[in-house]
């Protein structure tokens, strides 16, 4: 099946540095999405990107649909503590006339303070 | 107000048994999701319903259904449980099928 591939899978981080991590796949997507999970709780949404180039932000996270469709960067700028987490990006497919999100492996981040 | 509230949050069980786990979404939604995450942390999809109507399943046992009564709820329903159907179980809903989800807390699921 098809798979997205998320790197790095985790990484530390010292506070204020910034963050980049990848999503590709071999598969063409029509949206990506970013996602960050806390212990405990459901992923919440960060950014949509819903055309190849678009490059979108939200206030130090900035993401990038990538020109081939195969794959989403995610940037975060000046980390802090409560970034902690894990990052999921998540492509949609459109094969079969089916619309559903294929999320990635994930990457986990971890802040220094 | 929770947009997306999945009961139990945890849920221990032993093996064989039959669970249901319940989720509403009170954000108007069309759409509604089951996702299973495993023990890596893995997202995978399992079904989708969109106004009351199946349009995703996932290669899911049959032991898992689904039950939508009405477009703000989408329950999941699990016979004879086995022990590797221990994982996070996340409900989510989204505007319709092209756009992001907005997911429950979970249903931490324990087969013992």
């Amino acid at each position: 099946g098809q798979q997205l591939n998320q790197s790095p899978q985790s990484m530390f981080i010292q506070e204020g540095e910034d963050v980049s991590m990848n999503c590709t796949s071999s598969s063409i997507f029509n949206t990506w999405l970013w996602y960050k999970q806390e212990p405990g709780e459901g992923p919440v949404l960060l950014i949509a990107l819903y055309k190849a180039g678009e490059l979108t932000s939200n206030g130090r996270l900035t993401a990038q649909f990538g020109i081939t469709r195969k794959d989403s960067f995610l940037n975060i700028s000046a980390s802090i503590p409560s970034d902690v987490g894990i990052y999921f990006c998540a492509g949609q497919l459109t094969s079969s006339g089916t619309y559903k999100y294929i999320f990635g492996t994930g990457t986990r981040l971890k802040v220094l303070a | 107000d929770t947009a997306v509230s999945q009961t139990p949050k945890y849920l221990v069980t032993q093996m064989g048994n039959d669970k249901s786990i319940k989720c509403e979404q009170n954000l108007g939604h069309d759409t509604m999701y089951w996702y299973k995450q495993d023990s890596k942390k893995f997202l995978k999809i399992m079904f989708s319903y969109n106004n009351k109507e199946l349009i995703i399943n996932e290669t899911v046992p049959n032991r898992f259904s689904p039950k939508s009564p009405d477009k703000a709820h989408l329950n999941l329903h699990i016979n004879s449980l086995e022990l590797g159907d221990s994982a996070v179980y996340f409900c989510a809903s989204s505007v319709g099928i092209y756009y992001g989800y907005t997911f429950g807390s979970g249903t931490r699921l324990t087969v013992v």
